[in-house]
């Protein structure tokens, strides 16, 4: 079935610094959806793509136009608030299931 | 908008009894979708329905799990003779159901079998 990989599975930053997480996919997505999983378990929907970039505040997302075999997510300025586990997830066609990466567990520390 | 509702938060059962987990969409999303989370298999896609129908239940054990969506405000999942690999965390997620399908996670059912 589809697969998606995502890179890095953890990771610690320092505040202020910027960084980027990775999903690739094994076959074409038409879309890709990113979460942030709080420490309550709680997951929140933080980018919709089915192309382009999207940015809001110090985050931003691509989704590769071209083959449509990967998305990154870039933190800019990383705060200790954007802790937390980040979900990737792409849907194969337009009313299919989203099928998720592993996650990153990202830390950010001061 | 209060979000995805499930109810309850948390559930212990004992092995081989049955278990309902509950899920209120948003008002007005015609896609439901439930998911499962546990450390080892990471989020598993179970079953989803879009205006009530089921349209995919690949993901659902066939034997025990069953799920239901009989008004367009509620979905189900019943788990029968639950055992401990059944224990996870049931997410239920909904989407307006048109080609951009984003999804909304409610809190989740924490479910414990003993």
């Amino acid at each position: 079935g589809d697969q998606v990989e995502q890179s890095p599975s953890a990771l610690s930053l320092h505040e202020g610094t910027d960084s980027a997480l990775r999903c690739n996919f094994t076959t074409t997505m038409r879309s890709v959806q990113w979460f942030r999983q709080n420490s309550r378990g709680s997951l929140i929907s933080l980018f919709y793509l089915a192309s382009g970039t999207k940015e809001n505040g110090r985050l931003k997302s691509a989704f590769d136009s071209k083959e449509r075999r990967y998305s990154t997510l870039h933190i800019r300025d990383a705060q200790l608030e954007d802790s937390g586990t980040y979900f990737c997830a792409a849907a194969s066609s337009s009313f299919s299931k989203l099928v998720f990466g592993q996650g990153t567990s990202l830390s950010v520390v001061p | 908008n209060a979000g995805v509702i499930q109810t309850p938060r948390h559930k212990v059962t004992g092995k081989g009894q049955e278990a309902t987990l509950w899920c209120e969409p948003i008002s007005g999303h015609s896609a439901v979708f439930w998911y499962r989370q546990t450390i080892v298999q990471g989020l598993e896609f179970l079953t989803y329905f879009r205006n009530q129908a089921p349209i995919d239940d690949s993901g659902m054990p066939k034997e025990r799990f069953s799920a239901q969506m009989p008004n367009q405000s509620h979905s189900t999942l019943k788990i029968q003779s639950t055992q401990p690999q059944d224990s996870a965390v049931y997410l239920c997620a909904s989407s307006l159901g048109d080609s951009q399908n984003t999804l909304y996670f409610g809190a989740g059912t924490r479910l414990s079998v003993l």
